[in-house]
């Protein structure tokens, strides 16, 4: 899991209510990535941020926020329009660039459960 | 979007008998990579093959890059019980800025 880590493990919400899922790394990464994962299936892109202050929408972003006020910090919000939030969620990090100019490794947290009762 | 498909979905084999995984994709892309998840864990990073690469290897790992068909494999030889994982490869497309993930391989290795 590297120097990403992710809080907490495992997370459970009331339907209606909005909650927030910590992501942290101590890896000086410019780009920060929130990826969603449903039971047999791959990760489809939420949020990325590619330098503080800056965020784009992935594939799915409708029903979640992010922000991005430190380079260490990369916060999910899920609220409360997201129609089906119960998922895993990851949090990655990566240099924006390699020297070779495409984009490098991603650094993965070890996610966190998020179940809707 | 996703881009790489995995082929075949999962795949159960003896220890020590080789594991090959195929992955394909639609469009150009800058690099390729190869990508490890433990049951209920974060992904990790196994190898990355750029456009201009067409093998890799890193220990037990080889991998191919077949820019014409637009496909990857990733063979694992000697297969232990603890390479039971999914394997997901995931494409540095030119012109987008992130990666595309494919759905993953679901491998057992049987001890």
């Amino acid at each position: 899991d590297g120097g990403i880590t992710q809080s907490p493990k495992y997370l459970f919400r009331k339907e209606g209510q909005n909650v927030t899922l910590s992501c942290e790394q101590n890896l000086n990464h410019d780009a920060m990535y929130w990826y969603r994962q449903d039971p047999g299936q791959g990760l489809r892109l939420i949020y990325y941020s590619q330098i503080v202050n800056d965020f784009q929408k992935g594939d799915i972003a409708e029903g979640y926020s992010v922000s991005r006020e430190k380079k260490e910090s990369f916060p999910l919000t899920v609220t409360s329009a997201q129609k089906n939030p119960t998922a895993f969620y990851l949090c990655a990090s990566s240099i924006q660039l390699s020297l070779a100019g495409d984009r490098d490794t991603q650094y993965f947290g070890p996610g966190t459960r998020l179940t809707v009762l | 979007s996703q881009q790489g498909e995995e082929d075949p979905q999962a795949l159960s084999i003896q220890e020590g008998e080789n594991a090959t995984m195929n992955c394909s994709y639609k469009t150009s892309i800058n690099n390729l990579q190869w990508y490890r998840q433990n049951s209920g864990r974060g992904l990790v990073h196994l190898i990355l093959i750029r456009s201009n690469e067409r093998e890799k290897h890193s220990g037990r790992l080889r991998v191919t890059l077949d820019t014409s068909k637009k496909s990857s494999s990733l063979l694992i030889t000697a297969s232990r019980a603890a390479d039971t994982a999914s394997y997901f490869c995931a494409t540095d497309n030119q012109g987008n800025n992130r990666l595309a993930f494919g759905k993953g391989n679901q491998v057992v290795v049987i001890p």
